[in-house]
């Protein structure tokens, strides 16, 4: 097993443009996490999904902001009408247990 | 609401001298706490976590961290650093009872100078 994996690496997008990221977990890992973090700070909690089931959001995803766990392996990330506040770098995370996590590359996104 | 200060945003050391860096936390619940380590490019690796037992935890790396409930802090030690630990260092804290997401802090980066 290679770990969290996560693509694309970078994403350079048009202000106004969607957005799709992927993240591969761990085989095993039944709960997957998506973080966003900003130049010079820690990364920010969005959603988090046990299996399939997405059990808790944050406020900072927006209306334009959707994940899915489809089956309960992969999980995408999409944004929809970027913004350039968007430009960050979306990590994502797996565990079997809440009790800290292996996290993948992330995507790093630019809005122009 | 839980939160995390990492009162140094940067901290400069020479090889080889001992390093401290500082976390605080708040909240009002029992808490995991973790410390997480970033390379430049790369996503964030566990260092130590303090979950239950003995305040005292250690890496395999020689870094150190002591949980002090009545300080609510969890800061980071190494007796002696080398050039490959510069990196950024983030703390974090997940409430025992969530789901397990965690707050950071916003991060310290460690320099080390030859």
């Amino acid at each position: 097993d290679t770990g969290v994996s996560q693509d694309p690496r970078h994403k350079i997008t048009k202000r106004g443009q969607n957005v799709t990221f992927r993240c591969d977990p761990i085989s095993e890992h039944n709960r997957l996490y998506w973080y966003r973090q900003t130049l010079g700070q820690g990364p920010e909690f969005l959603t988090y999904f046990q299996n399939e089931a997405q059990l808790e959001k944050s406020r900072l995803l927006s209306d334009r902001f959707s994940a899915e766990r489809p089956k309960g392996s992969f999980s995408t990330l999409e944004i929809q009408r970027t913004e350039q506040g968007d430009s960050a770098m979306y990590l994502c995370a797996s565990s079997l247990v809440p009790d800290g996590y292996t996290f993948g590359s992330g995507t790093r996104l630019t809005v122009v | 609401a839980q939160s995390v200060t990492q009162l140094d945003s940067q901290v400069p050391v020479f090889e080889e001298a001992p390093v401290e860096l500082r976390c605080n936390y708040s909240s009002s619940v029992s808490v995991y706490l973790f410390w997480y380590v970033q390379y430049p490019n790369q996503g964030l690796q566990l260092l130590l976590k303090y979950l239950s037992g003995s305040t005292l935890v250690e890496s395999i790396n020689g870094f150190e961290a002591e949980f002090n409930k009545s300080q609510t802090s969890f800061h980071l030690r190494k007796p002696s650093v080398h050039i490959s630990d510069t990196a950024e260092y983030f703390c974090a804290v997940s409430d025992q009872g969530s789901q397990g997401n965690l707050i950071f802090g916003k991060g310290t980066k460690l320099s080390v100078k030859p």
